[in-house]
Protein backbone atom coordinates (compact mmCIF):
# COMPACT_ATOMS: atom_id res chain seq x y z
CA UNK A 1 0.00 0.00 0.00
CA UNK A 2 1.21 3.47 -1.05
CA UNK A 3 1.71 5.45 2.23
CA UNK A 4 -1.31 7.93 1.76
CA UNK A 5 -3.62 7.44 -1.10
CA UNK A 6 -6.59 9.17 -2.47
CA UNK A 7 -9.30 8.93 -5.07
CA UNK A 8 -7.77 10.97 -7.99
CA UNK A 9 -11.81 11.85 -9.17
CA UNK A 10 -12.55 13.80 -10.35
CA UNK A 11 -15.31 14.85 -7.68
CA UNK A 12 -18.41 17.16 -8.90
CA UNK A 13 -20.82 18.53 -6.39
CA UNK A 14 -23.47 21.29 -7.37
CA UNK A 15 -22.58 24.74 -5.91
CA UNK A 16 -24.08 24.32 -2.13
CA UNK A 17 -23.68 20.60 -1.36
CA UNK A 18 -21.36 19.07 0.97
CA UNK A 19 -18.19 18.07 -0.88
CA UNK A 20 -17.09 14.86 1.32
CA UNK A 21 -13.03 13.60 0.61
CA UNK A 22 -11.52 10.72 1.55
CA UNK A 23 -8.01 9.31 2.12
CA UNK A 24 -6.79 6.79 3.39
CA UNK A 25 -2.99 5.75 4.95
CA UNK A 26 -0.21 3.09 5.84
CA UNK A 27 0.99 2.24 8.82
CA UNK A 28 4.31 4.07 7.85
CA UNK A 29 2.59 7.25 7.88
CA UNK A 30 2.40 8.93 11.66
CA UNK A 31 -0.80 10.19 12.98
CA UNK A 32 -0.63 13.69 11.64
CA UNK A 33 -2.11 14.63 8.82
CA UNK A 34 -3.05 17.90 6.97
CA UNK A 35 -5.45 18.90 4.14
CA UNK A 36 -3.96 21.20 1.26
CA UNK A 37 -5.58 23.18 -1.94
CA UNK A 38 -4.10 23.18 -4.77
CA UNK A 39 -5.30 25.56 -7.25
CA UNK A 40 -4.01 24.68 -11.09
CA UNK A 41 -0.70 25.74 -11.34
CA UNK A 42 0.07 27.03 -8.01
CA UNK A 43 1.57 25.64 -5.00
CA UNK A 44 -0.25 24.02 -2.35
CA UNK A 45 -2.03 25.94 0.69
CA UNK A 46 -2.53 24.98 3.91
CA UNK A 47 -6.30 23.95 4.86
CA UNK A 48 -6.57 21.61 7.52
CA UNK A 49 -4.20 20.24 9.98
CA UNK A 50 -5.54 17.38 12.93
CA UNK A 51 -3.84 15.45 14.80
CA UNK A 52 -6.18 13.52 17.06
CA UNK A 53 -8.70 10.99 16.30
CA UNK A 54 -12.48 12.62 15.62
CA UNK A 55 -13.20 15.66 13.87
CA UNK A 56 -11.98 19.46 13.78
CA UNK A 57 -14.15 22.27 12.26
CA UNK A 58 -12.72 25.62 11.29
CA UNK A 59 -15.90 27.61 9.04
CA UNK A 60 -16.92 25.82 6.29
CA UNK A 61 -14.39 22.82 6.56
CA UNK A 62 -14.34 19.31 8.73
CA UNK A 63 -11.32 17.29 8.92
CA UNK A 64 -12.34 13.56 10.56
CA UNK A 65 -9.54 11.47 11.43
CA UNK A 66 -10.16 7.31 12.25
CA UNK A 67 -6.88 5.98 13.66
CA UNK A 68 -8.28 2.49 13.94
CA UNK A 69 -9.23 2.47 10.21
CA UNK A 70 -6.27 4.78 9.33
CA UNK A 71 -8.33 7.01 7.34
CA UNK A 72 -9.16 10.59 7.11
CA UNK A 73 -11.51 12.95 5.62
CA UNK A 74 -12.36 16.67 4.40
CA UNK A 75 -15.92 17.64 4.31
CA UNK A 76 -16.40 21.03 2.86
CA UNK A 77 -20.09 22.33 3.84
CA UNK A 78 -21.85 25.06 1.25
CA UNK A 79 -19.67 24.26 -1.70
CA UNK A 80 -18.46 27.18 -3.98
CA UNK A 81 -17.21 27.66 -7.05
CA UNK A 82 -14.08 28.94 -5.67
CA UNK A 83 -13.51 25.51 -3.74
CA UNK A 84 -12.89 23.79 -7.44
CA UNK A 85 -9.24 22.31 -6.80
CA UNK A 86 -6.89 19.77 -6.36
CA UNK A 87 -7.06 18.84 -2.34
CA UNK A 88 -3.92 16.96 -1.49
CA UNK A 89 -3.82 15.01 1.32
CA UNK A 90 -0.61 14.52 3.60
CA UNK A 91 1.13 12.73 6.38
CA UNK A 92 3.97 12.57 8.21
CA UNK A 93 6.32 9.28 7.72
CA UNK A 94 8.99 8.71 9.76
CA UNK A 95 12.03 11.55 9.49
CA UNK A 96 10.77 12.36 6.44
CA UNK A 97 8.78 15.48 6.00
CA UNK A 98 5.08 15.33 4.18
CA UNK A 99 4.13 12.39 2.25
CA UNK A 100 1.65 13.62 -0.40
CA UNK A 101 -1.42 11.62 -1.60
CA UNK A 102 -2.12 11.87 -5.41
CA UNK A 103 -4.53 14.81 -4.70
CA UNK A 104 -8.45 14.18 -5.35
CA UNK A 105 -9.69 17.28 -7.97
CA UNK A 106 -13.12 18.44 -6.72
CA UNK A 107 -14.97 20.55 -9.11
CA UNK A 108 -17.98 22.64 -7.55
CA UNK A 109 -20.54 23.02 -10.45
CA UNK A 110 -22.78 26.32 -10.60
CA UNK B 1 2.42 34.26 8.98
CA UNK B 2 5.15 32.24 7.34
CA UNK B 3 6.17 33.97 3.76
CA UNK B 4 8.42 31.58 1.55
CA UNK B 5 9.38 33.30 -1.36
CA UNK B 6 10.46 31.77 -4.41
CA UNK B 7 12.31 32.82 -7.59
CA UNK B 8 11.73 32.99 -10.56
CA UNK B 9 8.28 31.47 -10.88
CA UNK B 10 8.56 30.43 -14.65
CA UNK B 11 11.82 29.47 -16.78
CA UNK B 12 12.28 28.58 -19.95
CA UNK B 13 15.76 27.30 -21.05
CA UNK B 14 17.47 25.17 -23.97
CA UNK B 15 18.17 21.88 -23.45
CA UNK B 16 22.27 21.05 -21.84
CA UNK B 17 22.35 24.96 -19.46
CA UNK B 18 21.56 25.11 -16.12
CA UNK B 19 18.77 27.07 -14.27
CA UNK B 20 18.84 27.97 -10.55
CA UNK B 21 15.71 28.63 -8.40
CA UNK B 22 15.95 30.76 -5.30
CA UNK B 23 13.82 29.94 -2.10
CA UNK B 24 13.57 32.77 0.47
CA UNK B 25 12.05 32.62 3.89
CA UNK B 26 10.76 36.53 4.64
CA UNK B 27 10.05 36.56 8.10
CA UNK B 28 11.74 33.77 9.62
CA UNK B 29 14.81 31.69 9.50
CA UNK B 30 14.93 28.57 8.34
CA UNK B 31 17.38 25.51 9.38
CA UNK B 32 15.79 23.26 7.13
CA UNK B 33 14.31 23.90 3.52
CA UNK B 34 12.38 20.91 1.65
CA UNK B 35 12.43 21.10 -2.36
CA UNK B 36 9.90 19.28 -4.28
CA UNK B 37 8.84 18.53 -7.68
CA UNK B 38 5.43 18.22 -9.33
CA UNK B 39 4.66 16.67 -12.57
CA UNK B 40 1.61 17.13 -14.91
CA UNK B 41 -1.30 15.43 -12.43
CA UNK B 42 1.20 13.64 -10.28
CA UNK B 43 1.38 14.33 -6.37
CA UNK B 44 4.69 16.29 -4.98
CA UNK B 45 7.47 14.19 -4.67
CA UNK B 46 9.60 15.31 -2.22
CA UNK B 47 13.22 15.36 -4.31
CA UNK B 48 15.82 16.57 -1.35
CA UNK B 49 16.02 18.37 2.02
CA UNK B 50 18.30 21.46 2.40
CA UNK B 51 20.25 22.01 5.84
CA UNK B 52 22.20 25.25 6.69
CA UNK B 53 25.60 24.91 6.74
CA UNK B 54 25.49 21.07 5.55
CA UNK B 55 25.11 18.77 2.71
CA UNK B 56 21.39 18.33 1.84
CA UNK B 57 19.69 14.55 2.14
CA UNK B 58 18.58 13.74 -1.86
CA UNK B 59 15.83 11.16 -1.43
CA UNK B 60 16.51 8.02 -3.78
CA UNK B 61 16.61 8.11 -6.86
CA UNK B 62 17.14 11.73 -7.24
CA UNK B 63 20.74 12.62 -8.48
CA UNK B 64 22.50 14.73 -6.23
CA UNK B 65 25.25 16.12 -9.10
CA UNK B 66 22.68 16.89 -11.67
CA UNK B 67 20.08 19.10 -8.96
CA UNK B 68 22.65 21.02 -6.96
CA UNK B 69 21.43 22.29 -3.51
CA UNK B 70 23.16 24.91 -1.62
CA UNK B 71 21.82 26.31 2.02
CA UNK B 72 23.94 29.06 2.58
CA UNK B 73 22.25 31.25 4.85
CA UNK B 74 19.43 30.96 7.63
CA UNK B 75 16.94 32.27 4.82
CA UNK B 76 17.88 31.14 1.69
CA UNK B 77 18.13 27.69 -0.23
CA UNK B 78 18.86 27.62 -4.12
CA UNK B 79 18.21 24.75 -6.43
CA UNK B 80 20.23 24.92 -9.34
CA UNK B 81 19.15 21.46 -12.40
CA UNK B 82 22.27 21.57 -14.30
CA UNK B 83 22.12 20.02 -18.01
CA UNK B 84 18.88 20.33 -18.27
CA UNK B 85 16.58 17.95 -20.32
CA UNK B 86 12.94 18.14 -21.35
CA UNK B 87 12.37 15.18 -18.99
CA UNK B 88 13.84 17.68 -16.02
CA UNK B 89 10.72 20.48 -17.35
CA UNK B 90 8.80 20.22 -13.80
CA UNK B 91 7.06 22.68 -11.58
CA UNK B 92 9.33 22.74 -8.35
CA UNK B 93 8.17 24.18 -5.22
CA UNK B 94 10.21 24.92 -2.03
CA UNK B 95 8.77 24.93 1.50
CA UNK B 96 9.93 25.40 4.53
CA UNK B 97 8.39 24.38 8.04
CA UNK B 98 6.97 27.26 9.69
CA UNK B 99 9.22 27.11 13.08
CA UNK B 100 11.89 27.51 10.61
CA UNK B 101 13.64 24.46 12.52
CA UNK B 102 14.30 20.28 11.37
CA UNK B 103 10.60 19.39 12.70
CA UNK B 104 8.50 18.58 9.71
CA UNK B 105 4.70 19.57 11.02
CA UNK B 106 3.21 22.16 8.76
CA UNK B 107 4.96 23.43 5.79
CA UNK B 108 4.55 26.93 4.01
CA UNK B 109 5.45 26.60 0.27
CA UNK B 110 6.85 29.13 -2.15
CA UNK B 111 4.65 29.89 -5.45
CA UNK B 112 6.11 27.16 -7.37
CA UNK B 113 8.78 27.45 -10.63
CA UNK B 114 8.02 26.12 -13.73
CA UNK B 115 10.70 25.35 -15.47
CA UNK B 116 10.01 24.08 -18.94
CA UNK B 117 13.43 23.09 -20.60
CA UNK B 118 13.16 22.77 -24.57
Amino acid sequence: QKEVEQNSGPLSVPEGAIASLNCTYSDRVSQSFFWYRQYSGKSPELIMSIYSNGDKEDGRFTAQLNKASQYVSLLIRDSQPSDSATYLCAGISGNTPLVFGKGTRLSVIA
Amino acid sequence: GAVVSQHPSRVICKSGTSVKIECRSLDFQATTMFWYRQFPKQSLMLMATSNEGSKATYEQGVEKDKFLINHASLTLSTLTVTSAHPEDSSFYICSAPEGGGSGANVLTFGAGSRLTVL
